[in-house]
């Protein structure tokens, strides 16, 4: 299955943007590129995904590179709700349905 | 109604019992996933379901039985479990893969200990 690298960890303050980095250097053309996130103790959040272009919605931004190689999930304000592990997962087509497989995530900490 | 509902959601359990897990979901989504996470790492896929029929078993022991008895129930039996299969258990359900399709969602899990 095609991989996804992110850093372990990462800090933020509150009210400033996060750029969240996911590197996917063995992306196929056909797969899209799916951000989740999971607060302590809750399911995994759909967020946002995408395939080639950027792709804008109420939580957050996702910016793909022009070789689909890497992505960046962007917060555009931090809140201490968004303290949470941020997984960047490519989704495979698969016998009729999707197969996310997820990598080790981002933790993120928000600093008031 | 935009949620996956997961009972119980805690569950303990000896190892000689059989016990189930239920999830379900009202959005006609027609494909449905068992998860399983440990502590402190990413959910690791176990069955996918499509159209009520098991599509793939990531090569999961024999002591865990997924059902899908129709389009908006998704069981996991559970037999002779082992105390490392103590988890979270994560149902998930999306509609089946077309070029628009958007993402899982994700029951808030059953917390399984195995003693």
């Amino acid at each position: 299955d095609a991989k996804t690298t992110q850093p372990n960890s990462m800090e933020s303050n509150e009210e400033e943007p996060v750029h969240l980095p996911c590197n996917h250097s063995t992306i196929s053309g056909t797969d899209y590129i799916h951000w989740y996130r999971q607060l302590p103790s809750q399911g995994p959040e759909y967020v946002i995904h995408g395939l080639t272009s950027n792709v804008n919605n109420r939580m957050a931004s996702l910016a793909i590179a022009e070789d689909r190689k890497s992505s960046t999930l962007i917060l555009h304000r931090a809140t201490l709700r968004d303290a949470a592990v941020y997984y960047c997962i490519l989704r495979l087509p698969v016998q009729g349905a999707q197969k996310l497989v997820f990598g080790q995530g981002t933790r993120l900490t928000i600093n008031p | 109604d935009t949620e996956v509902t997961q009972t119980p959601k805690h569950l303990v359990m000896g190892m000689t019992n059989k016990k189930s897990l239920k999830c379900e979901q009202h959005m006609g989504h027609r494909a449905m996933y068992w998860y399983k996470q440990k502590a402190k790492k990413p959910p690791e896929l176990m069955f996918v379901y499509s159209y009520e029929k098991l599509s793939i078993n990531e090569s999961v022991p024999s002591r865990f039985s997924p059902e899908c008895p129709n389009s908006s129930l998704l069981n996991l039996h559970l037999h002779a479990l082992q105390p490392e299969d103590s988890a979270l258990y994560l149902c998930a359900s999306s509609q089946v893969l077309s070029g628009t399709t958007g993402g899982y969602t994700f029951g808030s899990g059953t917390r399984l200990t195995v003693v």
